[in-house]
């Protein structure tokens, strides 16, 4: 089956431009979690969806970063105002519930903010 | 942040010895989990162990959980040339109620030399 999906793979900003990064998760996944890794680093939670739920968002950066998952499916990652530092690749996770179990990751957008 | 630190940061090998990565993390833990990432890719889940687990076995995986060292070690036998990745351990809080995310060490890059 399909497994996670993310657009765009690749994203070119200039700084101040707002963006927004799509999530297909697999389907029937009730877990949905953003991560942020930067060059040469491990991945950096930023926020968990349960449904349509966000649970957690503590790992956002800033309140120029927002995400939902209005219908418990896709979500959306929007950084707005985007500054040289969210040059990042961000991952999507999808999974049965919690971080107690497996997580299904997506290739990731890498954001380049020149 | 990142809790977990694995070691060493870098491994070159041959193809065919045992490649063994060692993860320490600070706080304590529901599961741990080991993911590999190949260059440009996103997180691929190996093995999950659970914190009253001592050692599992995948495949050519074998992990190790020392939950009073927190600590744990992922064994790769009979390396091959496709195993050449990113190797990341990532564990769950205890008191996160599995509403956190995943909290990643920096990884372990792994070269096998054909």
């Amino acid at each position: 089956g399909a497994g996670v999906s993310q657009s765009p793979r690749y994203k070119v900003a200039k700084r101040g431009q707002d963006v927004a990064l799509r999530c297909d998760p697999i389907s029937g996944h009730v877990s949905l979690f953003w991560y942020q890794q930067a060059l040469g680093q491990g991945p950096e939670f930023l926020t968990y969806f349960q449904n349509e739920a966000q649970l957690d968002k503590s790992g956002l950066p800033s309140d120029r970063f927002f995400a939902e998952r209005p219908e418990g499916s896709v979500s959306t990652l929007k950084i707005q105002r985007t500054q040289q530092e969210d040059s990042a690749v961000y991952l999507c996770a999808s999974g049965l519930a919690g971080a107690y179990n497996e997580q299904f990751f997506g290739p990731g957008t890498r954001l380049t903010v020149l | 942040s990142q809790q977990g630190e694995e070691d060493p940061q870098a491994l070159s090998i041959q193809e065919g010895e045992n490649a063994t990565m060692n993860c320490s993390y600070k706080t304590s833990i529901n599961n741990l989990q080991w993911y590999r990432q190949n260059s440009g890719r996103g997180l691929v889940h190996l093995i999950l162990i659970r914190s009253n687990e001592r050692e599992k076995h995948s495949g050519r995986l074998r992990v190790t959980l020392d939950t009073s060292k927190k600590s744990s070690s992922l064994l790769i036998t009979a390396s091959r040339a496709a195993d050449t990745a990113s190797y990341f351990c990532a564990t769950d809080a205890l008191t996160g109620g599995g509403a956190d995310g995943l909290t990643f060490g920096k990884g372990t890059h792994l070269i096998i030399q054909p």
